[in-house]
């Protein structure tokens, strides 16, 4: 869906780096999410929130930071990356104004941790 | 926690036939039901949905049903085409939200024309 962006759309780090993964929307969804994909075990969430000053953790925010630095703009940053940080992540929005629970999806960030 | 599983995780149907693809949850407290369509390099869709006070729900030629005693649901495919073709994920929230939502692993179908 063009209007959630990921960038970049893949990245290969090395073990102890510092990286950042960007997210921004045209939608004008007031609420943001970072999922996490590992083959075989679904999506799991790892922080959400719900306008700029509300920040959450989810399931596995453990290793993880985020920033909302503006209702369109939600960053993910891994502060020094482990190789079972490895894995496909994906931003998505929702607004149970207008689209009730319905979440939209990035196209995701394939992340490579060596 | 919620706990929800998925089955097949890999499924192959002829063009033409039905598919239908099986999650059970954990928690009587669950209310919502999503199902998501992933095609390759793209990120997940949210392509039918259904909620605890209903039994089933159709749009065109997928449903949903859900058994709440057993604590079952199923996603139905009538008449699969080759664009059916992606990786599906069930849900299930207790709260009707997505803070609280827990995917199924995922199933792999395959259309063969």
């Amino acid at each position: 869906d063009a209007d959630v962006t990921q960038t970049p759309r893949n990245r290969i780090t090395k073990t102890g780096k510092r990286i950042m993964l960007e997210c921004s929307q045209t939608k004008g969804h007031d609420r943001m999410y970072w999922y996490r994909q590992d083959p075989g075990l679904g999506l799991r969430l790892i922080y959400y929130s719900f306008d700029v000053k509300d920040i959450n953790k989810g399931e596995i925010s453990d290793g993880y930071s985020v920033s909302r630095q503006a209702q369109a703009k939600f960053s993910l940053s891994l502060e020094s990356a482990i190789p079972n940080q490895t894995a496909l992540y994906f931003c998505a929005t929702s607004d149970p104004r207008r689209g009730g629970e319905k979440l939209f999806f990035g196209s995701g960030t394939q992340l490579s941790v060596l | 926690g919620e706990n929800v599983e998925q089955h097949p995780s890999t499924l192959s149907v002829q063009e033409g036939d039905s598919a239908v693809i099986k999650c059970t949850y954990s928690d009587s407290a669950s209310n919502y039901f999503p199902w998501y369509k992933q095609e390759l390099g793209k990120g997940p869709q949210l392509i039918i949905d259904i909620r605890s006070n209903v039994g089933e729900k159709k749009d065109q030629r997928i449903a949903v049903t859900l058994n709440k005693t057993a604590k079952h649901f199923s996603l139905h495919i009538t008449e699969t085409q080759p664009e059916d073709s992606a990786v599906y994920f069930c849900a299930a929230s207790p709260n009707f939200g997505n803070e609280k939502l827990t995917f199924g692993t995922g199933t792999r179908l395959t259309i063969i024309p």
